[in-house]
């Protein structure tokens, strides 16, 4: 079946400019988390939904970012006056488990690649 | 705060070669630890996830060990391919209220040539 999908696929912005990312999870999937990956570094938490409830948004990086999926399914992060260190590939992963023990992987997507000039 | 490191950063082998990819943890209350590779402009895939409670876990030539008490954990490849090149990112789950959130790794970046 279908994965994880992320658009756009590259995003370059001014900056200040606000961007929206998109991610649509695998259907019927509970959890959605957002990581943000800088050049060369492993992917770093961002925020946490189960369902529409935002549960954990302890990575956010500052007041600029914010996430919301608001009927359960599709989830848009918002980066508001974008800078230069948000430059960073965005990746959206889903997973079917809601217990805080997960027992399966999470499904990522192909992530977004964000260039702030 | 859970902290991952990756030992090396980069590794080049001629095609054949047996290797093996280091990750350590700092915190040894985990609920899991998996193995992904990262290809260029794609998306992470799942190699292998070891729960707290396994030592090791196996698929084709590539075997995984974890050693929670110490923090650590190993991936070994066997005979490995040039389509093996990828980064390697380890990642850890760990207690409280994670919410299943990974903690990664800077990854390893892996070249097998021909």
């Amino acid at each position: 079946g279908a994965g994880v999908s992320q658009s756009p696929r590259y995003k370059v912005a001014k900056r200040g400019q606000d961007v929206a990312l998109r991610c649509d999870p695998i259907s019927g999937h509970v959890s959605l988390f957002w990581y943000q990956q800088a050049l060369g570094q492993g992917p770093e938490f961002l925020t946490y939904f189960q369902n529409e409830a935002q549960l954990d948004k302890s990575g956010l990086p500052s007041d600029r970012f914010f996430a919301e999926r608001p009927e359960g399914s599709v989830s848009t992060l918002k980066i508001q006056r974008t800078q230069q260190e948000d430059s960073a590939v965005y990746l959206c992963a889903s997973s079917p488990w809601q217990t805080r023990v997960p027992q399966e992987t999470q499904y990522f997507g192909p992530g977004t690649r964000l260039l702030v000039l | 705060k859970q902290e991952v490191t990756q030992i090396p950063a980069a590794l080049s082998v001629p095609e054949g070669e047996n290797l093996v990819l280091n990750c350590s943890f700092t915190d040894s209350a985990i609920y899991n630890l998996q193995w992904f590779r990262q290809d260029p402009g794609k998306g992470l895939t799942s190699l292998l996830l070891i729960q707290s409670s396994q030592r090791e876990q196996t698929s084709g030539r590539l075997n995984a060990s974890l050693d929670k008490s110490s923090g650590r954990s190993t991936l070994y490849i066997a005979a490995s391919q040039p389509g093996d090149s990828a980064t390697y990112l380890c990642a850890v789950t760990s207690g409280g209220t994670s919410y299943g959130k990974l903690t990664f790794g800077q990854g390893t970046i892996l070249t097998v040539h021909p």
